[in-house]
């Protein structure tokens, strides 16, 4: 079946050391790509997207390449912020069933310190 | 505009109480979306409306009970509920169900205890 598979957090780093966040996903067909970011205490704002192999989606200073040789959709960010300091999910988006299903991964709980 | 609205931010009720949960979105988006979000897990899907008819039911108990007035507008009306349901509810939408391309936008939920 479909999955998404994050690296466990938390992820603590100090301000401006660069960020990795591993997403590897399990797929049938073409799915498209995304990194939603939460928040404390807020909804799901979409990060970056990519829909296609080898597209690379990229907002904030984030970047993530749709990776299809390795089924993974990495998030970087060269010089992270405290402002960053937030819960990530990484997720697919297929068409089954009928309809536009997205699968979460765990989420990955990022902090931040100046 | 990607702006999705959701009504009240936080609502605390009792078991016998019946409420609703209302969101909004003016995108022209033709699919509707509620999730449950429990305290760091990722959201779960609830039911899905296309064209303002339910498509998915995601086995969700009666006690949640969607309703689409409109293309705009969505609501969870509860009623019975147990403290487990205590959860953020997010409301989303997207552009249609027809393609895994569409991007499904986020409300910023409604806290809701249950005592």
């Amino acid at each position: 079946g479909n999955s998404v598979t994050q690296m466990e957090g938390p992820v603590t780093l100090s301000e401006e050391a660069f960020l990795t966040i591993n997403c590897t996903y399990t797929a049938t067909g073409y799915p498209s790509l995304f990194w939603y970011v939460q928040y404390p205490g807020e909804g799901l704002q979409l990060l970056l997207k990519a829909t296609k192999a080898d597209d690379k989606g990229s907002n904030k200073g984030f970047e993530a390449t749709y990776r299809k040789e390795t089924t993974s959709f990495h998030l970087e960010k060269g010089s992270v912020q405290v402002s960053d300091s937030a819960v990530y999910f990484c997720a697919l988006s297929t068409f089954s069933g009928g309809y536009n299903k997205l699968i979460f991964g765990a989420g990955t709980r990022l902090a931040v310190h100046p | 505009d990607t702006e999705v609205t959701q009504t009240p931010k936080h609502l605390v009720m009792g078991m016998t109480n019946k409420k609703s949960l209302k969101c909004e979105q003016h995108m022209g988006h033709r699919a509707m979306y509620w999730y449950k979000q429990k305290a760091k897990k990722p959201p779960e899907l609830m039911f899905v409306y296309s064209y303002e008819k339910l498509s998915i039911n995601e086995s969700v108990p009666s006690r949640f009970s969607p309703e689409c007035p409109n293309s705009s507008l969505l609501n969870l009306h509860l009623h019975a509920l147990q403290p487990e349901d205590s959860a953020l509810y997010l409301c989303a939408s997207s552009p249609g169900l027809q393609t895994s391309t569409d991007t499904q936008y986020f409300g910023p939920g409604t806290r809701l205890t249950v005592l």
